[in-house]
């Protein structure tokens, strides 16, 4: 089974400008969450989508968005980018059906903003 | 809001056990799992706790007290390998997951 599957997996942005990350779950898996890591703030979780609607939201200003699609792929948007959203980001993705909500990580998006 | 705390650093040598402690504040739990991450990687799964007590996998194991709000991952038989930052992250009432900073484990030969 093909694990969690994130493009582009190295970006480099200016300031101001805005980003689309993509990420591609495992087979059948309806949730996916997102989570931006930094090494002074560890992981913080952006959002969650399951079946196309967002079920959870982390504290993150708006400028920070995402959809899901109908086959479950995800996408993560950031507007008017600023420094501090260099990071690394990582998509998880889950049956998302279960209290055991084991999650699977992609291998993630290094974002820079210059 | 969610508050997990565990330490930052730890060093050992190689063939040593070390012990990671994580305390958590959450408004509820539905369960606690540990991850291992290694530099320039996703996260990996390592274990899964909602009952109390101890769970061992190999020359892992993990230990859940619900009612001190508190956890530990033990590490035996240490390898190289086995450097790497491992995250504590606990599913509260909302079925969000909230990550500790990380606790980074540095094995030495």
């Amino acid at each position: 089974k093909a694990g969690v599957t994130q493009t582009p997996r190295y970006l480099i942005k200016t300031r101001g400008q805005q980003v689309t990350l993509s990420c591609s779950p495992i087979s059948g898996h309806r949730s996916v969450s997102w989570y931006q890591q930094t090494p002074g703030q560890g992981l913080q979780f952006l959002f969650e989508y399951f079946s196309e609607t967002q079920r959870n939201k982390g504290n993150f200003p708006g400028r920070f968005s995402g959809r899901q699609f109908s086959n479950s792929r995800s996408e993560m948007n950031v507007s008017t980018l600023e420094l501090g959203d260099s990071a690394l980001y990582l998509c998880a993705s889950s049956s998302g059906t279960e209290a055991y909500n084991e999650q699977f990580f992609g291998p993630g998006t290094r974002l820079t903003v210059l | 809001g969610q508050n997990i705390d565990q330490p930052t650093e730890m060093t050992a040598t190689e063939g040593a056990i070390v012990q990671i402690n994580c305390t958590y504040q959450t408004s509820g739990f539905n369960g606690l799992f540990w991850y291992q991450q290694h530099a320039g990687e996703a996260p990996t799964f390592l274990s899964y706790n909602v009952l109390d007590g101890l769970e061992e996998k190999g020359r892992f194991s993990s230990f859940l007290s619900r009612s001190k709000g508190y956890s530990y991952l033990l590490l035996k038989e240490l390898q190289m390998k086995d450097s790497a930052s491992y995250l504590c992250a606990v599913i509260s009432n909302d079925y969000k997951l909230s990550f500790g900073a990380g606790t980074t484990v540095t094995v030495r030969a």
